[in-house]
């Protein structure tokens, strides 16, 4: 079975500031992995993805992700954040030998405090 | 393109009501389909996803039920309400790993709103 596991429920940062929101992941076979983001009353939006290839993946609204196999982490980070990054991330994981099933993890809400 | 509809975005219901909402995803075939619930706290929890119609797979033991009568629409049901159901509910879709060999995101409907009382 995998699980994902988001260690930090809320993360206030100054504007300007660089952030970090971890993610840790379990599964016994090779993995995808995502990062989504939630503004309020609201589905999800991608913000990047690792499918393979380069362990370092950018995405949407200046964030990235690095995919280390070794700690089963996917951390995501942007170097200077905005008002506009406040809101509700969550990363998720889905196997990618034939499970069909997406698995997110608790979520992190992001404050920019300004 | 592909997009996906969900309704209604808000709901009130009383205890002990049946409850249905739905889902159609446009622009895409034999997508696979995801029922979430997001409780106050509590993150995303999968409660059911389908790989094809009529083929259901649940997540969490619960008074809830979904089908999938056709291809691209994802129903969830329930005969009696309880005060623990409400919550924002998610439908998403995804394309198959087998359609092309690689998984893709999901993408998601902008959720409905259900508050039991």
């Amino acid at each position: 079975a995998q699980s994902v596991t988001q260690l930090d429920s809320q993360v206030p940062v100054f504007e300007e500031a660089p952030v970090e929101l971890r993610c840790n992941y379990s599964s016994s076979v090779s993995v995808y992995l995502f990062w989504y983001v939630q503004y309020p009353n609201q589905g999800l939006q991608l913000l990047l993805k690792y499918l393979s290839g380069s362990t370092l993946v950018k995405g949407i609204n200046g964030f990235e992700a690095e995919f280390n196999k070794s700690q089963t982490s996917f951390h995501l980070r942007k170097p200077s954040v905005h008002i506009s990054d406040t809101a509700e991330y969550f990363c998720a994981v889905c196997d990618n030998f034939g499970n069909e099933k997406l698995t997110f993890g608790t979520g992190t809400r992001l404050t920019i405090i300004p | 393109s592909q997009t996906i509809h969900q309704w209604p975005a808000t709901l009130v219901q009383p205890v002990g009501s049946p409850l249905s909402l739905e889902c159609t995803v446009e622009g895409t075939s034999n997508p696979n389909l995801y029922w979430y619930r997001q409780a106050a706290g509590r993150g995303l929890q999968l409660l059911f996803y389908s790989v094809g119609i009529g083929q259901i797979s649940s997540e969490v033991p619960q008074n809830l039920s979904a089908s999938r009568p056709q291809d691209r629409q994802f129903i969830l049901s329930s005969k009696k309400l309880l005060l623990s159901d409400s919550g924002f509910y998610l439908c998403a879709w995804s394309l198959r790993q087998g359609a092309k060999g690689r998984k893709t995101e999901a993408f998601f409907g902008q959720g409905t709103r259900l508050t039991v009382v």
